[in-house]
């Protein structure tokens, strides 16, 4: 089945040590996306590929930073992790284009980012 | 600006029960697409339904509803004969005017069936 697979789905990592989470999609969608969501809060988006092109949100700080080498496969730095980026990181995949407007996003299962 | 509501916070009903999880957004544009999305305490958010704005006709899946009213701005959620199955948060969001493939996103209402 077509899926977006996100590893590993725990990871646990010591306050200011860099950490990536992956992300990979069979779905040959060409935009994807990386929230952040918080216990009991809606997701949060902090950047997205639109192809190859990379979109920022104004907010989203810059310890966060993000890869994406082919259409399958992205990538979530977080330089240097606080405790505050304890969070639920969700990757989502979405296929857009000319005439194409508004569909539904596909997400993974969610990478739990615990910091010590 | 674009906003999405959901005023319930959380929902407790007994199992059998008929829910409906309301949802109130704003947009100025014209053409817009508003989402149903469920979370289930693994924490993957599926999607559930896609409604664009020139589209006002009710659709029902299964035990499943959605009544989209632009008249009151609203996008609501009905699940008939709840299950425990059911119990998740459920998102409703709405696609930015500015950009086909960004969401604003509600808060979220959580949802608990009890058996």
């Amino acid at each position: 089945d077509a899926m977006v697979i996100q590893n590993p789905r725990y990871q646990v990592t010591q306050f200011g040590k860099p950490v990536t989470l992956s992300c990979s999609q069979t779905l040959n969608h060409n935009v994807m996306y990386w929230y952040q969501q918080k216990s009991s809060q809606a997701p949060k988006l902090l950047f997205h590929y639109y192809d190859k092109d990379f979109n920022n949100e104004a907010d989203t700080p810059d310890n966060f930073q993000s890869r994406r080498p082919n259409t399958s496969f992205c990538f979530l730095d977080i330089r240097s992790p606080g405790l505050g980026d304890a969070a639920m990181y969700l990757c989502a995949t979405s296929r857009e284009g000319a005439g194409l407007a508004y569909n539904e996003q596909f997400f993974g299962p969610g990478t739990r980012l615990t910091v010590l | 600006a674009q906003k999405v509501t959901q005023a319930q916070t959380e929902i407790s009903v007994v199992e059998k029960e008929d829910v409906t999880l309301d949802c109130v957004y704003e947009t100025r544009d014209t053409t817009y697409y508003l989402f149903w999305y469920k979370q289930p305490p693994s924490g993957e958010l599926v999607f559930l339904i896609r409604r664009n704005s020139f589209d006002e006709q009710n659709e029902i899946s299964g035990r499943y509803s959605w009544n989209f009213q632009k008249s009151t701005s609203s996008f609501n959620f009905t699940i008939t004969a709840s299950q425990v199955v059911d119990s998740a948060v459920y998102f409703c969001a709405l696609s930015k005017g500015d950009s086909n493939y960004q969401l604003i996103w509600g808060a979220g209402t959580k949802l608990i069936i009890k058996p």
